[in-house]
């Protein structure tokens, strides 16, 4: 939606595993970014990416990997190391300098 | 790095009245302020923007104002009606970081009918 598209909507897994969560930007936008959101909390960010094959970690990066391959794509890996994963995930993207354009999300539950 | 604080973390008001939402930053640096709608279960969507070479913004029933000796912004919302029940986030980006957006925790806006 609105030029970024996070699928799926809804994920589910098992303790344990791994999982990736796919977001695709068609707005030829340079960066991209990775937001967390809890109930009562704010955005919390995990990775971003200002450019192709580069991306810094965030606040919260631990427990997570992305990587940057090609301008349009931006995949999160929430891996077993994360202690708390069930979230909602939020993908973004921006021209330098400008506003944060957001994915409808992907609500993540892990069992 | 840069943290954002917002007040209050919910707000109730009778439809027609004002919301003011205030938030405060740590980077003097920053330059860039933006405000996000959330209606549950959607997307954040931008509503209004600020930069810091800018004082006031004002865009039809929504204003944002910039005090940044103080390094604090607020949103005020005038005439509220049932559609603004939401939850808004404050954010702040700059310094030495044009892409990184620090967001507030949220405030949970409720127009009361």
């Amino acid at each position: 939606d609105g030029g970024i598209t996070q699928s799926p909507k809804y994920l589910f897994r098992k303790e344990g595993q791994n999982v990736t969560l796919s977001c695709e930007q068609n707005l030829n936008h340079d960066a991209m970014y990775w937001y967390r959101q809890d109930p009562g909390q704010g955005l919390r960010l995990i990775y971003y990416s200002q450019i192709v094959n580069d991306f810094q970690k965030g606040d919260i990066a631990e427990g997570y990997s992305v990587s940057r391959e090609k301008k349009e794509s931006f995949p999160l890996t929430v891996t077993s190391a994360q202690k708390n994963p069930t979230a909602f995930y939020l993908c973004a993207s921006s021209v330098y300098s400008g506003p944060l354009h957001f994915g409808n999300g992907t609500r993540l539950t892990v069992t | 790095g840069e943290n954002v604080e917002q007040h209050p973390s919910t707000l109730s008001v009778q439809e027609g009245d004002s919301a003011v939402i205030k938030c405060t930053y740590s980077d003097s640096a920053s330059n860039y302020f933006p405000w996000y709608k959330q209606e549950l279960g959607k997307r954040p969507q931008l509503i209004i923007d600020i930069r810091s070479n800018v004082g006031e913004k004002k865009d039809q029933r929504i204003a944002v104002t910039l005090n940044k000796t103080a390094k604090h912004f607020s949103l005020h919302i005038t005439e509220t009606q049932p559609e603004d029940s939401a939850v808004y986030f404050c954010a702040a980006r700059g310094g030495s970081n044009d892409y990184k957006l620090s967001f507030g925790a949220g405030t949970t806006v409720t127009v009361r009918a």
